[in-house]
């Protein structure tokens, strides 16, 4: 019963380095997401998938790309990491069908950029 | 554009008491769904609740109900018989219906305390 499984947990990086959050989900779903959790802001969208081979900017993608390697599979990499990029990274899927689906998230990625 | 607002940043309960929590969003489409999510301190986010806008039923699971109101763009959680372990953070997230994306807009939260 993995569900969305996210690596690392936790991780330290300092200014300038880089870094590809995994992200792999087992439900067979076409749509995933990439979201960034600040305090205070809630929730908000960086990237998105609605199948493989397909990405899409959301709310705030500057200094982030995403690579969708197959159905299974949503990375998230920062090319240059800055101090503003500390937060908490979720990853979520989605199944087809009804609208009403909701997403399934993963256990978050708390990333800390010195 | 879809927004949604969470007023109440902070909230607070007794145990066994009833807390109702609020969510008001903006949107011209008229099919949407909207959820409400649950993220303890161990992070999780946790599916609590869903309605459907075409439905003028109130959606109900257990002890946490919603209170709809589409004309009014509000989405209120009810906890009823509040427990220690519904202390958590809620979200309150919109969706647009026929959306392949499936993409979901979030509030900012509200965080609940439940006390002995």
């Amino acid at each position: 019963n993995a569900g969305v499984t996210q690596t690392p947990k936790f991780q330290v990086l300092k200014t300038g380095q880089s870094m590809t959050l995994q992200c792999a989900q087992d439900m067979n779903h076409n749509s995933m997401y990439w979201y960034r959790q600040d305090p205070g802001m809630g929730l908000r969208l960086i990237y998105y998938s609605a199948s493989e081979g397909t990405t899409d900017k959301g709310e705030v993608p500057n200094g982030y790309n995403v690579s969708r390697l197959n159905k299974r599979e949503f990375s998230l990499r920062l090319e240059s990491a800055a101090p503003s990029q500390t937060s908490v990274y979720f990853c979520a899927s989605r199944g087809q069908g009804k609208s009403n689906q909701p997403q399934h998230f993963g256990d978050g990625t708390r990333l800390s950029i010195l | 554009a879809q927004t949604v607002t969470q007023s109440q940043p902070e909230m607070s309960v007794q145990e066994a008491e009833t807390v109702t929590l609020s969510c008001t969003y903006d949107t011209s489409e008229n099919n949407y769904y909207l959820f409400w999510y649950k993220q303890p301190p161990s992070r999780q986010m946790i599916l609590v609740i869903r309605q459907e806008a075409y439905k003028q039923q109130n959606a109900t699971e257990n002890r946490f109900s919603v209170n709809f109101q589409k004309a009014a763009k509000s989405f209120s959680l009810k906890i009823s018989d509040s427990q220690l372990g519904d202390t958590a953070m809620y979200f309150c997230a919109f969706g647009l219906a026929g959306s392949t994306l499936g993409r979901l807009y979030f509030g900012r939260g509200t965080q609940l305390t439940v006390w002995p």
